[in-house]
């Protein structure tokens, strides 16, 4: 099992440029989640979706949309990259509520 | 919020002394999760403990947990350099979007 993976592990944008991160896991869970970490600070959750074709909104939701594509895949999009987005995404999944969550490796982000 | 708070921030011990980090939170809890981040990695899950349950071991590892006051803490016993890691508590309500995790406490032991 590959766990929970992520693409790209890092991406430099310009301001204004869009792009998707990608992630994907091999568990058969059911719920799957987008953080972002920044330095000083706890993982603060962007996007969740329970299950494959529902999404919901998190803390720090604006400026990113997502997909569940399917059961495996769940990805992030940035439409407009601002500075403010420059982080380190991680990507989780759990089988279902209240249990542990797996994490993929990240992506480091910067906007420039 | 009921987002967990970590104590110390950052804590420096010798090679073989116990490690003990503490985690305060909010608002009533389903259960509480401890988690590594080792630098440069995604989060690795350690120990959960439920909110009807007080201690809970694993390895070199123990978790207690106090509702009363909202408190938990996570002692690591003998420690080891590849113990030095940021370490993270993550409280959890219930439902799907309820995690929310602290700041966390780097741990550096030094060999």
């Amino acid at each position: 099992n590959a766990g929970v993976t992520q693409t790209p592990k890092f991406q430099v944008l310009k301001t204004g440029q869009s792009m998707t991160l990608q992630c994907a896991q091999d568990m058969n869970h059911n719920s799957m989640y987008w953080y972002r970490q920044d330095p000083g600070m706890g993982l603060r959750l962007i996007y969740y979706s329970a299950s494959e074709g529902t999404t919901d909104k998190g803390e720090v939701p604006n400026g990113y949309n997502v997909s569940r594509l399917n059961k495996r895949e769940f990805s992030l999009r940035l439409e407009s990259a601002a500075p403010s987005q420059t982080s380190v995404y991680f990507c989780a999944s759990r089988y279902r509520g209240l249990d542990e969550q797996f994490f993929g490796p990240g992506t480091r982000l910067t906007v420039l | 919020s009921q987002q967990g708070e970590e104590d110390p921030q950052a804590l420096s011990i010798q090679e073989g002394e116990n490690a003990t980090m503490n985690c305060s939170y909010k608002t009533s809890i389903n259960n509480l999760q401890w988690y590594r981040q080792n630098s440069g990695r995604g989060l690795v899950h350690l120990i959960l403990i439920r909110s009807n349950e007080r201690e809970k071991h694993s390895g070199r590892l123990r978790v207690t947990l106090d509702t009363s006051k909202k408190s938990s803490s996570l002692l690591i016993t003998a420690s080891r350099a590849a113990d030095t890691a940021s370490y993270f508590c993550a409280t959890d309500k219930g439902g799907n979007n309820d995690m929310r995790f602290g700041a966390g406490t780097r741990l550096t032991v030094k060999p």
